[in-house]
Order: C-alpha cells, then structure tokens, then sequence
C-alpha cells in the first residue's frame, strides 16, 4: 500500500554526535526519495535527494542511505549541532496507479542536547 | 533560492465563510501544490496543478477549490469552511519533472483556525 513510515518519532542526541533518522517506503516502484527539515514555524527545507540508481549521496554534513532490497532509507547528519533540532521527514516519488505521486511520511522530532 | 510566498502566516475564519489562501513563487516553476499538514498525519496532497488554468485532485479535495490564472500565484479556496478544515496550509512548487525528478519547494505556511 501507500506508506512512507518512520522508525522512531523522537530522537533525541547529544551535541557533537552522529544523529540516523530512518524511514521505510513501501512502493517498490519508487525512483526518487528526499529528506527535508522543518523547524518550528517554518515550511519543510529541502535537505537532500537521491534517485533509485543510488545506494548512496553524501551533501554538508549529511548522508543519505537507500537500501532497495527492504525498502529502507536513512538520513546520517554528522556532528549534530543544536541548530539541527527540528522534524525530519523523507518522501518518495513514484507510479502509483495511473501516474507519478509524492507520499511523505509524518516526521521524527530531533532534540540535539548540548 | 527559491521562493514560496504564502500571503498569511495566521488566519482565523468563521465557519461558513469562503477563505483565500494565496501562494507565489518566483522560480517560474510549472507545478504548484496545496497540501494540509496535521499531526501525526504527514503531508497530505489537496490539489495541484502543472501549467496555467490545470488543476488536478489530490488526496483531499473535498471542500476546497484552485485558482491558477497565472504561472507564479496558485490560490486555494475553502468554499464553506468548517471547523475540521483548521490545519495547516502549505503550498509548493517544483519544475516541470516528467523527464527528471526535482524537489518541490514549500512556503512556510498558513496556520488556519476555523471557529
């Protein structure tokens, strides 16, 4: 079915650490994953992408992840910073019955410790 | 950078009443989207459109309508509003992406109260 699920919806690290927030998608037919950031207030950001053809894509301090075999995609955000605090959340593009559809999942709150 | 501009950081409406929610972006991008987020429950697609005068259904679009009369303004209306409309409202855009995947690009939001 149409479902892009997270793990953990709380994360909570301590400055300076290494964060992971994952995600599982459903849609095997998924070509296009992307992460983006909302902090408190504000619309999501664009964080990140990265297409079916790739295990891997690495940006400023953050990596993501996709594992095709079980449909699993992480975001890697090295060295967290207060300043990272905020909701995560990925999204998948593909064909779903008849066209293109983007399904984004509900979100994990990062709480960055100092 | 792009820029998504939605007219209204806050809103608060009576039921009943017809309510605008306008949105532009600078980037000439052909897609724009209305999506409502409420807790727990991710982003959930209203309606969008891919050029001037189109619109497509989304997920939910039941109560509300689309105006797109120009390429950068994409307005959402909420013909009778009622208390379960009260979300948030958040619009996007992205290029034109049959051929190549692109990220759409949000604004930071109306927060809706319907009373």
């Amino acid at each position: 079915g149409e479902s892009v699920g997270l793990h953990l919806p709380t994360l909570s690290v301590q400055e300076g650490d290494n964060s992971i927030i994952n995600c599982a998608y459903s849609n095997s037919a998924s070509d296009y994953f992307i992460w983006y950031k909302q902090e408190s207030g504000k619309g999501p950001q664009f964080i990140i992408d990265i297409r079916s053809n790739m295990d891997k894509r690495q940006g400023q301090r953050v990596t993501v992840l996709l594992n095709k075999t079980v449909k699993h995609l992480s975001l890697q955000i090295a060295a967290t910073q207060p300043g990272d605090s905020a909701v995560y959340f990925c999204a998948e593009k593909g064909r779903y019955g008849g066209g293109f559809k983007t399904i984004f999942g509900a979100g994990t709150r990062l709480f960055v410790k100092a | 950078d792009v820029k998504v501009t939605q007219s209204s950081r806050y809103l608060v409406k009576r039921t009943g009443e017809k309510v605008f929610l306008e949105c532009v972006q600078d980037m000439d991008h052909e897609n724009m989207f209305w999506y409502r987020q409420d807790p727990g429950l991710g982003l959930r697609l209203i309606y969008f459109s891919y050029d001037v005068k189109m619109k497509e259904k989304g997920d939910i679009p039941e109560g509300y309508s689309v105006s797109r009369e120009k390429k950068e303004r994409f307005s959402l209306i909420l013909e009778s509003a009622s208390t379960n409309q009260t979300s948030m409202y958040l619009c996007a855009s992205s290029p034109w992406d049959i051929y190549s995947n692109q990220p759409q690009h949000f604004g930071d939001g109306t927060r809706l109260s319907i009373l």
